[in-house]
């Protein structure tokens, strides 16, 4: 089992849509939760991160988690072309030796006009 | 503020040949992560280096492969002897502090593309 499952999409949506984009986890020892998005031939850039179970907003995008569940989401609300892009979660834990982080595979995310 | 800069941006090489790529952190940031994207995977982490030491290479490959930090200069990762699986996008990151979840995260570079033919 993976350690993260993301679906991959791809996703269309009209524009001005609300999007849900999820991810769950298996391992409970996970402490802090990340989306980022990843346009095409580009790095990820960080979006939201957030440590603990509820919701977090910034503008158009809520990070929501459930640590009972072990699942974590991304709202995307009033969706634009430019949104088109893959969106990875993340979820990682402080160890010793550091910050790594596991990804899911990533959801691609089309917006059309 | 220039951000995380990888070099090259794509880079070719043929079976056996060596690749060496490179990594600069943004300004103040002393943590570098290697990770390896292959088409239709997410990312894999490879290597967490801080100035001069290895911390956690748990993703690396035995054979091949072999990072550094050193004390001046950029980050580099080195593949000996590269083989067509090798193929994939190298992600570097850096944060500036231990606990990347209490700063604005990984700042990541826009990758090397590494194309073995």
């Amino acid at each position: 089992q993976k350690e993260v499952e993301q679906d991959p999409g791809p996703l269309s949506v009209p524009e001005g849509a609300i999007v849900s984009l999820n991810c769950t986890y298996s391992n409970s020892a996970f402490q802090y939760f990340m989306w980022y998005r990843q346009y095409s031939r580009k790095g990820p850039e960080l979006l939201m991160y957030t440590y603990s179970s509820g919701n977090k907003e910034d503008g158009r995008f809520t990070a929501q988690v459930d640590k009972s569940s072990k699942y974590i989401s991304l709202f995307i609300r009033d969706s634009q072309p430019s949104d088109s892009a893959t969106y990875l979660c993340a979820i990682g834990k402080l160890t010793g030796g550091g910050n790594k982080l596991t990804f899911g595979t990533g959801t691609q995310l089309k917006v059309e006009l | 503020n220039a951000g995380v800069m990888q070099n090259p941006r794509h880079l070719v090489r043929r079976r056996g040949q060596e690749a060496r790529l490179r990594c600069s952190p943004m300004k103040g940031h002393s943590h570098v992560y290697w990770y390896r994207q292959l088409p239709e995977e997410g990312l894999k982490f490879m290597v967490y280096l801080q100035k001069e030491n290895i911390i956690d290479e748990s993703g690396m490959p035995k054979e091949r492969f072999s990072a550094e930090f050193p004390k001046e200069g950029p980050s580099i990762l080195r593949i000996q002897q590269v083989v067509r699986g090798d193929s994939a996008a190298y992600f570097c990151a850096s944060s500036p502090s231990l606990i990347v979840g209490q700063t604005d995260g990984y700042t990541f570079g826009s990758g090397t593309r590494l194309t073995v033919v």
